[in-house]
């Protein structure tokens, strides 16, 4: 059973709003990140947290925005969805990239 | 040229075989190499990280490490069914500790 947990699981979103995904960090885990995976594709770095900063940023647009809260759990925040957004949207996290990142199960992002 | 490639596959296997599956990577300052498993529909599963030249063993799975080719692999013994998955090279360092993946490769075990 892994410690980071996600949620929702599936969402379908209508092109143009906005939507929040949910992490809770596995206990000890100072350090989360957000990654964008497409069908068929390894998955995109999004961005980082480290004590509730942004401590870095992929190759996304703003309106990908983020928030880590102080017991660990963060939030990963999509404005103006657009179509090619659907994927599979993976939080991990770590204490200091050691021993690398638990991923949680994933939320799966439909966009119509 | 991407940061980490690998072949996509399917690498197809026969029960009990051994399962070789590589990677590249462009960054000479990557510091960290992990291996995940990825079933279908499923997230990612870290099987092996390693930092140093050379192997790192863990049952059947063992990791390789070469710096100054910038190649890293792994190798799974006495491959079952259930090692049917897509298997991700990640590798972080030279830039803070994000994951930077390949595409991954498809093993296929088949009786």
């Amino acid at each position: 059973e892994t410690g980071v947990t996600q949620s929702p699981t599936h969402l379908i979103k209508t092109r143009g709003q906005q939507v929040t995904l949910r992490c809770s960090s596995q206990s000890g885990h100072n350090t989360v990140s957000w990654y964008q995976q497409a069908l068929g594709q390894g998955p995109q770095f999004i961005f980082q947290y480290y004590r509730e900063e942004e401590n870095g940023r992929g190759n996304f647009p703003p309106r990908f925005s983020g928030l880590q809260f102080p017991n660990y759990s963060s939030e990963l925040n999509v404005n103006a969805l657009e179509l090619d957004d659907s994927a599979l949207y993976l939080c991990a996290s770590t204490f200091q990239g050691a021993y690398g990142y638990t991923f949680g199960s994933g939320t799966r992002l439909t966009v119509v | 040229q991407k940061e980490v490639e690998q072949n996509s596959g399917p690498l197809s296997v026969p029960e009990g075989a051994i399962a070789s599956l590589n990677c590249t990577y462009s960054d000479r300052g990557s510091q960290s190499f992990f291996w995940y498993r990825q079933y279908s529909g499923k997230s990612p599963e870290l099987i092996m990280f390693i930092y140093s030249n050379g192997d790192k063993e863990d049952g059947r799975f063992t990791a390789q490490l070469n710096k100054a080719s910038q190649y890293v692999s792994l190798l799974i013994r006495d491959s079952q069914p259930s090692d049917s998955a897509t298997y991700l090279c990640a590798v972080t360092g030279g830039g803070g500790n994000k994951l930077t993946f390949g595409t991954g490769t498809q093993l296929k075990v088949e009786l």
